[in-house]
């Protein structure tokens, strides 16, 4: 069974950088596209990104100035940083596995982590 | 970008009642729309990909249709376990943009 973990700080100051690491485990990371997807307390879902396993990225282009992202295959993860942060970005933040079978869908997700944008 | 809307934004239903739930696109998607559930507090979890096709494991009670900009998720026989909030996601292009939810609770 594909497991997704994130891990990363709970609490970023405003102008600074958010970075989470998401781990797999029980399946191949390679062939799937690995994405973050975030919600604001009490809001709606939003996509932020997937990479595949060779580093090929596409990224939601309100947030590409800010955002990176990176596999790390030997070690089964896939990261994000986004940079200069502010309270907007506040949010339970997902990694999940996206497979492109007839469309792309997300079909194992992380159990989420919160993080507060605050000094 | 594709923006999604769904209607309603949520509903009161009973146990065993027909509950359907529209999500639209503001261009045509063809058949490149999902649906999620997600409950409190729990990540969101897959139920139909391609607008119809059933996620492996999610009850027989979930359907999908649709193609173009209007897409239907109806579940036949509403559940104690199915009272949660259900988003579409077009997966045509970037950025791959959620629908608002539709929040079911019980009546």
């Amino acid at each position: 069974q594909v497991q997704l973990q994130e891990s990363g700080p709970g609490l970023v100051k405003p102008s600074e950088t958010l970075s989470l690491t998401c781990t797999v485990s029980g399946g191949s990371i390679s062939s799937y596209y690995w994405s973050w997807i975030r919600q604001p307390p009490g809001k709606g879902l939003e996509w932020i990104a997937f990479i595949n396993d060779d580093g090929g990225a596409n990224y939601n282009p309100s947030l590409k100035s800010r955002l990176t992202i990176s596999v790390d295959t030997s070690k089964s993860q896939f990261s994000l940083k986004l940079t200069s942060v502010t309270a907007a970005d506040t949010a339970v933040y997902y990694c999940a596995r996206g497979s492109f079978s007839s469309g792309f869908y997300l079909d194992y997700w992380g159990q989420g982590t919160l993080v507060t944008v605050s000094s | 970008d594709i923006q999604m809307t769904q209607s309603p934004s949520s509903l009161s239903a009973s146990v065993g009642d027909r509950v359907t739930i529209t999500c639209r696109a503001s261009q045509s998607i063809s058949n490149y729309l999902n649906w999620y559930q997600q409950k409190p507090g729990k990540a969101p979890k897959l139920l139909i990909y391609a607008a119809s096709s059933l996620q492996s494991g999610v009850p027989s009670r979930f359907s999908g249709s649709g193609s173009g900009t209007d897409f239907t998720l109806t579940i036949s026989s509403l559940q104690p376990e199915d009272f949660a909030t259900y988003y579409c996601q077009q997966s045509y292009n970037t950025p791959r943009t959620f629908g608002p939810g539709t929040k079911v609770d019980t009546k």
